[in-house]
């Protein structure tokens, strides 16, 4: 069964622009979240989405938003981006939501602010 | 702040001796997960215990939760070069949301 799968796996974007990443989750899997990992803050939940809606959100400004498809797949959009979003973005797809379900990572997206 | 944290922050070793990690946590816990982290890459889940658990095993990997203690270790026996990574717990007090501790970065020297 394959992993979880994330595009792109690097990118590099100035101040301002906005910038989209795309994750697809293991097969059957219906739970999709995102996290973000920094030197300075470690890993921080972003957000959740099981079934197309949101079910959990972290403490992140409005630019950081998601959405997720009827297929699962996933993505993340962040508007007018700021140097301290320079991070890995990991995706985390499990089979169902809420407490006991084990999370798979993805390989990441490591994001570049200049 | 990260809801667990992981002692040491840092870890050398030789080839073949074991590696204990500790992750202390705040709140009541579901269930805690480790994940391994190689240099920058996507986490790779380790192995999960329930909160009604106290240890459990897989393959070299052997794993503590003292709910009382609000503590979970990871003992990695006979140690190997590939071993060499990041370790984090996580803890998912709040259903899908992991929180997790800043790691526990391991050396194995050959």
């Amino acid at each position: 069964k394959a992993g979880v799968t994330q595009t792109p796996r690097y990118l590099i974007k100035t101040r301002g622009q906005q910038v989209t990443l795309s994750c697809s989750p293991i097969s059957g899997h219906r739970s999709v979240s995102w996290y973000q990992q920094t030197p300075g803050q470690g890993l921080q939940f972003l957000f959740e989405y099981f079934s197309e809606t949101q079910r959990n959100k972290g403490n992140f400004p409005g630019r950081f938003s998601g959405r997720q498809f009827s297929n699962s797949r996933s993505e993340m959009n962040v508007s007018t981006l700021e140097l301290g979003d320079s991070a890995l973005y990991l995706c985390a797809s499990s089979f169902g939501t809420g407490i006991g379900n084990e999370q798979f990572f993805g390989p990441g997206t490591r994001l570049t602010v200049l | 702040s990260q809801q667990g944290e992981e002692d040491p922050q840092a870890l050398s070793i030789q080839e073949g001796e074991n590696a204990t990690m500790n992750c202390s946590y705040k709140t009541s816990i579901n269930n805690l997960q480790w994940y391994r982290q190689n240099s920058g890459r996507g986490l790779v889940h380790l192995i999960l215990i329930r909160s009604n658990e106290r240890e459990k095993h897989s393959g070299r990997l052997r794993v503590t939760l003292d709910t009382s203690k609000k503590s979970s270790s990871l003992l990695i026996t006979a140690s190997r070069a590939a071993d060499t990574a990041s370790y984090f717990c996580a803890t998912d007090a709040s259903g899908s949301r992991l929180t997790f501790g800043e790691g526990t970065q391991l050396t194995v020297n050959p």
